[in-house]
């Protein structure tokens, strides 16, 4: 079936430095929306893509879109500590009606 | 803006017992979604109502889940009877209209603990 998948699972890294998760879908996306769930709270609305190719930009967050429609990434420049947290990636199921999940990578930042 | 309100946060059951989530959705969002989140996953689509239309619940166990969405407006995910791996987060999520390229907003969940 349908599958979106992220890496790494896990990524540690110290304040300052940068950080990068990828998300690879076994399928070409229409759209894909990214979510931050902090520790031990809920997902919350990041950003969302929808043009082949395309980049956007959220202070240190850099979203990006794959030229095929089938692979993203995020990227944060200089981590903070309130960069903490879980970042899913998800991307519509093939009815197009509901999101797929991935699995999250989650990152931790020690200062 | 008030934002997607669940109780309880928390709840402690035995196996075999009932339990039941609420959920109050963004006022006039048409679409609600049921999340199971086990640890270390990401959030898995139970159920989705349209108003009070069920548009997808093929990953509902409906041997012992079932929700509803009676006026279109709250909803209520039930257990019966629960099992061990039902230990999870349980999250409504709620958006504007329909679609997969709706922006969902999140309510802070129930946790589950079955024991």
């Amino acid at each position: 079936g349908q599958q979106v998948m992220q890496i790494p699972q896990y990524q540690h890294v110290q304040e300052g430095e940068d950080f990068t998760t990828y998300c690879n879908s076994s399928t070409t996306l229409s759209n894909i929306q990214w979510y931050k769930q902090r520790p031990g709270g809920h997902p919350v609305f990041l950003i969302q893509l929808v043009k082949s190719g395309e980049v956007k930009k959220q202070k240190r967050l850099t979203f990006q879109f794959g030229e095929a429609k089938k692979n993203s990434s995020l990227h944060i420049t200089a981590t903070q500590t309130t960069d903490v947290g879980t970042y899913f990636c998800a991307g519509p199921n093939q009815a197009g009606t509901a999101l797929i999940f991935g699995k999250g990578t989650t990152l931790s930042v020690s200062s | 803006e008030a934002g997607v309100a669940q109780s309880p946060r928390y709840k402690i059951i035995e196996k075999r017992q009932s339990v039941a989530f609420w959920c109050n959705p963004i006022s006039g969002h048409a679409t609600l979604y049921w999340y199971q989140q086990i640890l270390g996953q990401g959030p898995k689509l139970l159920i989705q109502f349209q108003n009070n239309g069920v548009v997808d619940d093929s990953q509902l166990p409906k041997d012992r889940f079932s929700a509803e969405r009676l006026k279109g407006v709250d909803s209520t995910l039930k257990i019966q009877p629960a099992k061990l791996e039902d230990s999870a987060v349980y999250l409504c999520a709620s958006s504007r209209g329909q679609g997969a390229q709706e922006t969902q907003y999140f309510g802070p969940g129930t946790r589950l603990l079955v024991l």
